[in-house]
């Protein structure tokens, strides 16, 4: 099974900054990721999906990335509402596999 | 819309089944695959397996043989039987739709707590 593996696994971050979550593969996987936010009580919600693609609907301060074998979400200028738990999904290869989960709160 | 809920018993015993239905709404099950997810105490998730438009199945190896993906197009119903279940079975168990494209899952369902207990 394809590994992914992510950090950090929870932060604490003040309203505005800048924030980045990683997730790397242990194969390759092309482009082949998608990115969820799960609130508290709520189900996942995709975010990002091919690697760096925004969903519709999702603010414009979500993006996605990919060096090699890490793919980062980066959220600028955090906002109260962003609050979750974050994870990753590869879907290159079956079994799918995902990230372990970032859980971002604020400061 | 395309709403997906999830229904089934919240506690099942060790060696028994757990059986889950997923309505859908809005879309018709005969288009996209359709999957099941879960998510254990401490937010690991797992891949169960998924149904497809024309009914065909893949299930997490992990799973083994203990796994089975069903479903019923007059009622846009997908099932989960899980057999065999131990403890380590207890976890939020999640319907949903993947996406054309190699999107992702764009749909969810509110998911459904199964505590495996004696």
């Amino acid at each position: 099974d394809i590994q992914m593996t992510q950090s950090p696994s929870s932060i604490s971050v003040s309203l505005g900054d800048r924030f980045t979550i990683t997730c790397r593969a242990s194969q390759d996987i092309g482009n082949y990721l998608s990115w969820y936010q799960q609130k508290p009580e709520k189900s996942p919600k995709l975010m990002i999906y091919r690697a760096t693609n925004l969903e519709d609907g999702v603010p414009s301060r979500f993006s996605g990335s990919r060096s090699g074998s890490d793919y980062s979400l980066t959220i600028n200028s955090l906002e109260s509402e962003d609050t979750g738990i974050y994870f990753c999904l590869q879907h290159k290869q079956y079994p799918f596999t995902f990230g372990s989960g970032t859980k971002l709160e604020i400061k | 819309e395309v709403q997906l809920q999830e229904s089934g018993p919240g506690l099942v015993k060790p060696s028994q089944s757990l059986s889950l239905t997923c309505s859908v709404t809005g879309y018709s099950i005969t288009s996209n695959y359709w999957g099941w997810i879960r998510k254990f105490p401490g937010n690991k998730m797992e891949w169960m397996g998924y149904i497809s438009y024309s009914g065909s199945t893949s299930y997490n190896p992990s799973l083994k043989s203990r796994i089975s993906i069903t479903r019923d197009t007059s009622k846009n119903q997908f099932f989960l039987q899980l057999n065999s279940v131990t403890t380590e079975d207890t976890a939020t168990y999640y319907c949903a739709r993947w996406a054309y494209g190699y999107k992702g899952f764009d749909y969810w369902g509110q998911g459904v707590m199964v505590t495996v207990s004696s």
